[in-house]
């Protein structure tokens, strides 16, 4: 299955500024996810990125406040813009291993704002 | 909207016993995944059941797929100190073609096995 390099793993952030995390894929795939996972909470679908597209945002999710790249079909980036506290969660990407074959996840970036 | 509950949300029991997770979900699907999450850890895929009947097992632990009853079960059986984690279920949504094939978590079930 595919393996995810995500990086940073974890950050300290000052409100009010962005951060951009990374992921990197070790072969091609169609779709990325990027979650959130709030502190002791489940993990909740921020957008679907597919390359050469704008990425599709679930409901309470907009673009301006994540924005995401999807510039090939191995990288893709979200970046947190204008933190505030509320924003200190994990991160975390997701590809489809192979179609319906289960979907692999990258370690996470653990954001605290302050 | 998809929707994905689990009970218990917390379960503590002792090693040696067994216990069965639950994970309901509100809309037809065909494809549900079982995750074990390590505090300060990210996801790790235990196990995918495509189809109504479907059974997995690895080790201690055992999942099954109901389609009908969209019901899934996560068994434990004698249970052991290294089981401790939260486990997630999440359930595919239809595929589509902008978005993919989306998942749906449950809100966990955190699991602490005591001696």
């Amino acid at each position: 299955s595919a393996v995810i390099s995500q990086k940073p793993s974890r950050d300290i952030c000052q409100r009010g500024t962005s951060l951009t995390i990374q992921c990197q894929v070790d072969s091609q795939v169609t779709m990325m996810f990027w979650y959130r996972q709030q502190p002791g909470q489940s993990l909740t679908l921020i957008a679907t990125a597919n390359q050469g597209s704008e990425a599709t945002y679930e409901s309470g999710f907009v673009i301006d406040k994540f924005p995401i790249s999807r510039p090939n079909l191995t990288f893709s980036t979200l970046t947190v813009s204008n933190m505030s506290p509320e924003d200190s969660s994990i991160y975390l990407c997701s590809v489809e291993a192979y179609r319906g074959r289960g979907y692999t996840f990258g370690s996470g970036t653990r954001l605290t704002v302050v | 909207e998809l929707k994905v509950e689990q009970n218990p949300l917390f379960l503590s029991m002792q090693e040696g016993k067994n216990y069965t997770i639950y994970c309901n979900y509100s809309t037809t699907s065909d494809r549900l995944y079982w995750y074990r999450q390590d505090p300060g850890k990210s996801l790790e895929s235990l196990f995918v059941l495509l189809s109504n009947g479907a059974v997995k097992q690895e080790g201690r632990l055992m999942a099954s797929l109901d389609t009908k009853a969209r019901l899934s079960t996560l068994h434990i059986t004698a249970a052991v100190h290294d089981l401790s984690a939260t486990y997630f279920c999440a359930v595919a949504l239809p595929r589509m073609e902008t978005s993919g094939s989306r998942l749906t978590f449950g809100e966990g079930t955190q699991l602490t096995v005591n001696p």
